[in-house]
């Protein structure tokens, strides 16, 4: 069964805690992405990596660090240096080919408690 | 730079009725554009996209989107929404990089009430 898996679903935090979301893709596809989605603002890129071993700063990266190295996971760190860490976060995957649309994990809702 | 709009945070369609979802995009060279659906706690499905061709484009669960060049525009439509067609709908167009990223707009919730 093709597809992108996120766990945990739920995963709460304590301030100054780093915690890491798990992304993992069966659909061998090249690119991978991490969103944060806030109510009434869309969702803003965190990270992308294009291929093994590459990643590049999105829109929102500062407080968060991921690594790339295998091509079916992209797991992303929420650190202590992020100030505001409650979100909704969602992994996708894709080809990287313009015309191809991006696959979605189901998201993990991250609460500092 | 690429930008999406959507200028209405909420529509409101009673069941049966035609409902229009609408996005405005700013891009530098081709568009690629995308409708997602999300349903409460959970990821984003893709619906349909725009690559080249047909300006008028058929997706999954009856939906479809009218690509308007001149006013840039990606609406999307449905003949005659359902219930179950109550969720948040998410615009997008693909970075023109080489990167594959995805830019979107803020969303709109659909509500189509009985």
């Amino acid at each position: 069964d093709g597809g992108i898996t996120q766990s945990p679903k739920y995963l709460f935090r304590k301030e100054g805690q780093n915690v890491t979301l798990s992304c993992e893709q069966n659909l061998n596809h090249d690119a991978m992405y991490w969103y944060r989605q806030d109510p009434g603002q869309g969702l803003r890129l965190i990270y992308y990596s294009q291929i093994v071993n590459d990643f590049q700063k999105g829109d929102i990266a500062e407080g968060y660090s991921v690594s790339r190295e295998k091509k079916e996971s992209f797991p992303l760190t929420v650190t202590s240096a992020q100030k505001n860490p409650t979100a909704f976060y969602l992994c996708a995957s894709g080809t990287g080919d313009h015309g191809t649309e991006a696959f979605f994990g189901q998201g993990t809702r991250l609460t500092v408690v | 730079a690429q930008s999406v709009a959507q200028p209405e945070d909420q529509v409101n369609v009673a069941e049966g009725n035609p409902l229009t979802v609408k996005c405005t995009y700013s891009v530098s060279g081709n568009p690629y554009l995308f409708w997602y659906v999300q349903y409460p706690n959970r990821g984003l499905q893709f619906l349909l996209k725009y690559i080249t061709g047909d300006n008028l484009v058929k997706g999954s669960y009856g939906f479809e989107a009218e690509f308007n060049k001149s006013q840039t525009s990606f609406h999307l439509k449905k003949p005659s929404a359902l219930v179950s067609d109550s969720a948040l709908y998410f615009c997008a167009v693909r970075d023109d990089g080489n990167t594959g990223k995805l830019i979107f707009g803020q969303g709109t919730t659909l509500q189509v009430k009985p």
